[in-house]
Protein backbone atom coordinates (compact mmCIF):
# COMPACT_ATOMS: atom_id res chain seq x y z
CA UNK A 1 0.00 0.00 0.00
CA UNK A 2 0.88 3.29 -0.59
CA UNK A 3 2.28 5.27 2.19
CA UNK A 4 -0.43 7.91 2.96
CA UNK A 5 -1.87 8.64 6.58
CA UNK A 6 -4.77 11.63 7.31
CA UNK A 7 -5.03 13.22 10.69
CA UNK A 8 -7.46 12.79 11.92
CA UNK A 9 -9.56 9.74 11.31
CA UNK A 10 -12.74 11.63 13.02
CA UNK A 11 -13.55 14.97 14.05
CA UNK A 12 -16.67 17.06 15.18
CA UNK A 13 -16.45 20.37 15.46
CA UNK A 14 -18.34 23.16 15.79
CA UNK A 15 -20.01 26.04 13.00
CA UNK A 16 -17.42 29.04 13.15
CA UNK A 17 -14.38 26.75 14.59
CA UNK A 18 -11.50 26.04 12.44
CA UNK A 19 -10.43 23.17 11.39
CA UNK A 20 -7.41 21.62 10.03
CA UNK A 21 -6.78 18.23 8.23
CA UNK A 22 -3.51 16.84 7.69
CA UNK A 23 -2.49 14.50 5.36
CA UNK A 24 1.45 12.69 5.01
CA UNK A 25 2.96 10.64 2.58
CA UNK A 26 6.03 8.46 2.54
CA UNK A 27 6.36 7.93 -1.27
CA UNK A 28 7.76 11.37 -2.29
CA UNK A 29 5.03 12.25 -5.09
CA UNK A 30 4.85 15.30 -6.66
CA UNK A 31 1.10 15.77 -6.75
CA UNK A 32 -1.11 16.16 -4.27
CA UNK A 33 -5.19 16.53 -3.84
CA UNK A 34 -8.04 17.01 -1.78
CA UNK A 35 -11.31 15.78 -2.23
CA UNK A 36 -14.43 15.48 -0.41
CA UNK A 37 -17.07 13.14 -1.03
CA UNK A 38 -20.87 13.57 -0.43
CA UNK A 39 -23.54 11.45 -1.17
CA UNK A 40 -24.96 11.64 -4.69
CA UNK A 41 -21.82 14.40 -5.39
CA UNK A 42 -19.05 11.27 -5.84
CA UNK A 43 -15.80 13.12 -5.49
CA UNK A 44 -15.14 16.78 -5.70
CA UNK A 45 -11.73 18.45 -6.20
CA UNK A 46 -11.23 20.82 -3.39
CA UNK A 47 -7.14 21.90 -3.91
CA UNK A 48 -4.02 20.22 -4.86
CA UNK A 49 -0.60 20.93 -4.76
CA UNK A 50 2.23 19.81 -8.07
CA UNK A 51 4.63 21.19 -5.77
CA UNK A 52 5.97 22.50 -2.10
CA UNK A 53 4.26 26.07 -1.88
CA UNK A 54 2.61 24.97 -5.28
CA UNK A 55 -1.36 24.97 -4.72
CA UNK A 56 -4.38 25.03 -7.02
CA UNK A 57 -8.03 25.53 -6.85
CA UNK A 58 -10.96 22.39 -7.65
CA UNK A 59 -14.08 23.15 -8.27
CA UNK A 60 -15.10 23.59 -4.50
CA UNK A 61 -12.38 25.74 -3.17
CA UNK A 62 -14.63 28.29 -1.37
CA UNK A 63 -13.98 28.20 2.55
CA UNK A 64 -10.83 26.16 2.17
CA UNK A 65 -7.37 26.74 1.77
CA UNK A 66 -4.21 24.62 1.65
CA UNK A 67 -0.62 24.64 2.44
CA UNK A 68 2.67 22.29 1.46
CA UNK A 69 5.71 23.51 2.91
CA UNK A 70 7.28 19.95 2.78
CA UNK A 71 6.91 17.33 -0.02
CA UNK A 72 5.37 14.97 2.29
CA UNK A 73 2.69 17.35 4.12
CA UNK A 74 -0.48 18.59 2.67
CA UNK A 75 -2.67 20.53 4.75
CA UNK A 76 -6.39 21.44 4.57
CA UNK A 77 -7.92 24.07 6.62
CA UNK A 78 -11.46 25.23 7.19
CA UNK A 79 -11.21 29.12 8.33
CA UNK A 80 -14.58 28.98 9.60
CA UNK A 81 -16.48 25.66 9.58
CA UNK A 82 -20.12 25.32 8.19
CA UNK A 83 -22.23 22.35 8.65
CA UNK A 84 -22.48 22.48 4.54
CA UNK A 85 -18.73 21.33 4.90
CA UNK A 86 -19.72 17.88 6.92
CA UNK A 87 -18.25 15.01 4.77
CA UNK A 88 -15.56 12.46 4.37
CA UNK A 89 -12.32 14.34 3.35
CA UNK A 90 -9.89 11.78 1.56
CA UNK A 91 -5.99 12.68 0.26
CA UNK A 92 -4.76 11.25 -2.69
CA UNK A 93 -1.31 11.21 -4.26
CA UNK A 94 0.35 10.50 -7.46
CA UNK A 95 3.68 11.36 -9.35
CA UNK A 96 2.45 13.00 -11.86
CA UNK A 97 -0.81 14.22 -14.04
CA UNK A 98 -1.95 14.05 -17.17
CA UNK A 99 1.49 13.49 -18.88
CA UNK A 100 3.39 9.88 -19.20
CA UNK A 101 2.06 6.76 -18.79
CA UNK A 102 -1.61 5.78 -17.23
CA UNK A 103 0.17 4.62 -14.07
CA UNK A 104 2.45 7.74 -13.94
CA UNK A 105 -1.01 9.14 -13.33
CA UNK A 106 -2.56 6.54 -11.24
CA UNK A 107 -4.05 8.48 -7.80
CA UNK A 108 -3.47 6.52 -4.48
CA UNK A 109 -5.58 7.41 -1.47
CA UNK A 110 -5.63 7.42 1.83
CA UNK A 111 -8.05 6.54 4.18
CA UNK A 112 -10.22 9.48 4.87
CA UNK A 113 -11.47 11.86 7.93
CA UNK A 114 -14.89 11.73 8.56
CA UNK A 115 -15.78 15.58 9.62
CA UNK A 116 -18.65 16.67 11.03
CA UNK A 117 -19.73 20.13 11.89
CA UNK A 118 -22.63 20.91 14.04
CA UNK B 1 -17.19 21.08 -19.97
CA UNK B 2 -15.84 17.61 -19.50
CA UNK B 3 -18.38 15.08 -18.01
CA UNK B 4 -18.24 11.38 -16.94
CA UNK B 5 -21.50 9.77 -16.27
CA UNK B 6 -22.36 6.73 -14.72
CA UNK B 7 -25.51 4.83 -13.55
CA UNK B 8 -25.83 5.07 -9.27
CA UNK B 9 -26.53 1.60 -8.54
CA UNK B 10 -26.39 -1.63 -9.42
CA UNK B 11 -27.18 -5.20 -8.00
CA UNK B 12 -26.14 -8.83 -9.09
CA UNK B 13 -26.97 -12.06 -7.87
CA UNK B 14 -23.87 -13.93 -6.73
CA UNK B 15 -21.52 -15.71 -9.30
CA UNK B 16 -23.23 -13.74 -12.34
CA UNK B 17 -21.87 -11.07 -14.54
CA UNK B 18 -21.85 -7.48 -13.53
CA UNK B 19 -21.64 -4.57 -16.07
CA UNK B 20 -20.95 -1.01 -14.95
CA UNK B 21 -21.75 1.80 -17.89
CA UNK B 22 -20.07 5.55 -18.19
CA UNK B 23 -20.12 7.28 -20.57
CA UNK B 24 -17.68 10.59 -21.21
CA UNK B 25 -17.89 13.82 -22.92
CA UNK B 26 -14.15 14.73 -23.82
CA UNK B 27 -13.25 13.33 -27.63
CA UNK B 28 -9.78 13.94 -27.07
CA UNK B 29 -9.11 11.69 -23.29
CA UNK B 30 -5.93 9.84 -23.50
CA UNK B 31 -6.82 7.21 -20.62
CA UNK B 32 -9.64 6.12 -18.74
CA UNK B 33 -9.70 4.32 -15.56
CA UNK B 34 -11.59 2.14 -13.32
CA UNK B 35 -11.04 2.49 -9.37
CA UNK B 36 -12.67 0.40 -6.96
CA UNK B 37 -14.29 1.87 -3.45
CA UNK B 38 -14.09 -0.76 -0.47
CA UNK B 39 -16.60 0.22 2.48
CA UNK B 40 -15.19 2.91 4.96
CA UNK B 41 -11.88 2.99 2.85
CA UNK B 42 -10.52 5.13 -0.20
CA UNK B 43 -10.19 4.39 -3.55
CA UNK B 44 -7.99 1.94 -5.15
CA UNK B 45 -6.90 1.24 -9.31
CA UNK B 46 -8.44 -1.28 -10.54
CA UNK B 47 -7.72 -1.32 -13.91
CA UNK B 48 -7.07 1.62 -16.81
CA UNK B 49 -7.09 1.68 -20.69
CA UNK B 50 -5.54 3.57 -23.31
CA UNK B 51 -7.98 5.71 -25.53
CA UNK B 52 -7.01 3.71 -28.50
CA UNK B 53 -7.95 0.48 -27.25
CA UNK B 54 -11.26 -1.40 -27.48
CA UNK B 55 -10.89 -4.07 -25.16
CA UNK B 56 -8.33 -5.15 -22.01
CA UNK B 57 -8.76 -8.08 -20.26
CA UNK B 58 -7.26 -8.93 -16.62
CA UNK B 59 -8.66 -12.27 -14.93
CA UNK B 60 -12.11 -11.54 -13.96
CA UNK B 61 -12.12 -8.24 -15.37
CA UNK B 62 -12.71 -6.82 -19.16
CA UNK B 63 -12.87 -3.48 -19.50
CA UNK B 64 -14.64 -2.61 -23.00
CA UNK B 65 -14.56 1.06 -24.63
CA UNK B 66 -16.52 2.40 -27.58
CA UNK B 67 -14.80 5.31 -28.21
CA UNK B 68 -17.21 6.27 -31.52
CA UNK B 69 -20.31 6.51 -28.93
CA UNK B 70 -17.84 7.61 -25.90
CA UNK B 71 -18.83 4.21 -23.59
CA UNK B 72 -16.94 2.59 -21.12
CA UNK B 73 -17.87 -0.79 -19.16
CA UNK B 74 -16.61 -2.59 -17.06
CA UNK B 75 -17.57 -6.54 -17.00
CA UNK B 76 -16.89 -8.55 -13.60
CA UNK B 77 -17.39 -12.55 -14.33
CA UNK B 78 -18.39 -14.70 -11.79
CA UNK B 79 -19.33 -11.40 -9.53
CA UNK B 80 -18.87 -12.40 -5.40
CA UNK B 81 -19.40 -10.70 -2.77
CA UNK B 82 -16.25 -9.25 -2.25
CA UNK B 83 -16.87 -7.40 -5.18
CA UNK B 84 -19.45 -5.28 -3.43
CA UNK B 85 -18.01 -1.50 -3.46
CA UNK B 86 -18.62 1.47 -5.14
CA UNK B 87 -16.49 1.83 -8.92
CA UNK B 88 -15.79 4.92 -10.14
CA UNK B 89 -14.98 5.99 -13.63
CA UNK B 90 -12.33 8.34 -14.67
CA UNK B 91 -11.04 9.62 -17.45
CA UNK B 92 -7.68 11.90 -18.25
CA UNK B 93 -8.46 14.26 -20.61
CA UNK B 94 -6.68 15.68 -23.72
CA UNK B 95 -5.58 19.23 -24.35
CA UNK B 96 -2.62 21.07 -22.67
CA UNK B 97 -4.29 21.19 -19.27
CA UNK B 98 -5.11 17.72 -18.93
CA UNK B 99 -6.82 16.91 -15.75
CA UNK B 100 -8.67 13.78 -13.85
CA UNK B 101 -12.36 13.86 -14.34
CA UNK B 102 -14.63 11.79 -11.92
CA UNK B 103 -17.55 10.10 -12.33
CA UNK B 104 -20.13 9.95 -9.46
CA UNK B 105 -19.67 6.47 -8.82
CA UNK B 106 -21.71 3.09 -9.15
CA UNK B 107 -22.68 1.03 -5.81
CA UNK B 108 -22.78 -2.64 -6.97
CA UNK B 109 -24.64 -4.82 -4.87
CA UNK B 110 -24.23 -8.55 -4.69
CA UNK B 111 -26.65 -10.67 -3.26
CA UNK B 112 -25.69 -14.49 -2.47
Amino acid sequence: DAGITQSPRHKVTETGTPVTLRCHQTENHRYMYWYRQDPGHGLRLIHYSYGVKDTDKGEVSDGYSVSRSKTEDFLLTLESATSSQTSVYFCAISPGQGTGQPLYNEQFFGPGTRLTVL
Amino acid sequence: GEDVEQSLFLSVREGDSSVINCTYTDSSSTYLYWYKQEPGAGLQLLTYIFSNMDMKQDQRLTVLLNKKDKHLSLRIADTQTGDSAIYFCAEITGGNNRKLIWGLGTSLAVNP
